[in-house]
This record gives C-alpha cells, sequence and structure tokens, in this order.
C-alpha cells in the first residue's frame, strides 16, 4: 500500500514567492497534520484535519500560511509570500481511527528552501 | 518549561549494549505516548506506543511508562549500528489526537 505522499520533495525558491506542498494521505485515514521541522525549533505541529476540517491550527506561525483539505485524499500547505525563515522541512502525516486514531504515518517531507 | 522534554545527545553506545533514552512530560492528563524513530534526512516513524504504566516489550525495544513521575523511557538491547538515529519521544494531548514532540535524543552505536 502506498504511504502518505507528498510533493515536490525539494523546493527551492525567492523570498516573496508563493510555495504550495501538497499531500495525499493513506487512504481511508481520517485525520491529517501538517509539521514543520527545524534544528532549532524540532518538530512543530502547524495545523491538524479531521475529517477534512480544520480542528487545530493554532501552530501556523502567521497570516501567510495557509492549508485546505477540500476532500479526504488531498491537502495543500501554502505559504504566501515565503520569507527566509520559512526554510524547513514540512511533514505531512495521516491517521486512522476515533478522534484521530493513534499512528501518525509521516510522508518523506518536503524540503523548503527560501533564498 | 518544555511539554516534552529529552536529552539531545548524542548518546555514544557500544554495540550489543542497551541504549536508555529517557522522556518527560508535564501534561499529568496525558494518556498516550510514542516512541518514533528519524535516521538523518528521513522522515519519522513509529517504534512503539504505550498507554498503561509498566513496561511494554518489542523485539529488541522496550517502553516503560510512569505516570506517576510523569516519564516515559526507551530501552534499546542488543545496539546495532543501524540503530544510530534521532529518537523522538511523542506525547499525545487532549483527546483529537495532537501529538507534542520532544527535541529528540541522537544515538550513536559505536562498532
Amino acid at each position: 500500500d502506498a504511504g502518505v505522499i507528498q510533493s515536490p520533495r525539494h523546493e527551492v525558491t525567492e523570498m516573496g514567492q508563493e510555495v504550495t506542498l501538497r499531500c495525499k494521505p493513506i487512504s481511508g485515514h481520517n485525520s491529517l497534520f501538517w509539521y514543520r521541522q527545524t534544528m532549532m525549533r524540532g518538530l512543530e505541529l502547524l495545523i491538524y484535519f479531521n475529517n477534512n476540517v480544520p480542528i487545530d491550527d493554532s501552530g501556523m506561525p502567521e497570516d501567510r500560511f495557509s492549508a485546505k483539505m477540500p476532500n479526504a485524499s488531498f491537502s495543500t500547505l501554502k505559504i504566501q509570500p515565503s520569507e527566509p525563515r520559512d526554510s524547513a522541512v514540512y511533514f505531512c502525516a495521516s491517521s486512522s481511527g476515533l478522534a484521530g486514531g493513534e499512528t501518525q504515518y509521516f510522508g518523506p517531507g518536503t524540503r523548503l528552501l527560501v533564498l | 518549561q518544555k511539554e516534552v522534554e529529552q536529552n539531545s545527545g548524542p548518546l555514544s553506545v557500544p554495540e550489543g549494549a542497551i541504549a536508555s533514552l529517557n522522556c518527560t512530560y508535564s501534561d499529568r492528563g496525558s494518556q498516550s505516548f510514542f516512541w518514533y524513530r528519524q535516521y538523518s534526512g528521513k522522515s519519522p516513524e513509529l517504534i512503539m506506543f504505550i498507554y498503561s504504566n509498566g513496561d511494554k516489550e518489542d523485539g529488541r525495544f522496550t517502553a516503560q511508562l510512569n505516570k506517576a513521575s510523569q516519564y516515559v523511557s526507551l530501552l534499546i538491547r542488543d545496539s546495532q549500528p543501524s540503530d544510530s538515529a534521532t529518537y523522538l519521544c511523542a506525547v499525545k494531548l487532549g483527546s483529537w489526537g495532537k501529538l507534542q514532540f520532544g527535541a529528540g535524543t541522537q544515538v550513536v552505536v559505536t562498532p
């Protein structure tokens, strides 16, 4: 079975540009999580969807970040405009079960570099 | 105070020895605890989860939970070079599945 799929795997962009990260969760999973990982701050939860509805977006750093989940098999994380401090690895994870389930399965991540 | 704390390491362990990793958490209401392994440049992968006080064994890995003292630990027996990675402790907050991760402990197994 395919795991969590993320695209692109690598993204290099210039400051001020719009960046869109994409995620396809594991089929049948009803919870989706977006994380950001940096050396300084570790792994941080940005936003969490359950049944396509945003449940907790308290980790979204600022208005430049937005996330959508239009259906159960697709989610996007958008940064507009991007800044060098947004450079990080962005992971998408999904899980199943009641109230988000227990085991979160991570995608391979998108390595973002903003110049 | 961070919600989930781990020693950053690196923890150097001779091949064949036991690696002991510790994690403390601040939310007394936490009910579920997870250990993830992350190789350099890769994504986290779940090793074990534990819900009840005591020990839980899976192969060479043993998770230990003490809710009264608010700590969870991971033991890796017969450590192998392939165990060299960063180990992330995660605690489930609330009832919606949100995980709070620690900063991770880097383990280096030396031949």
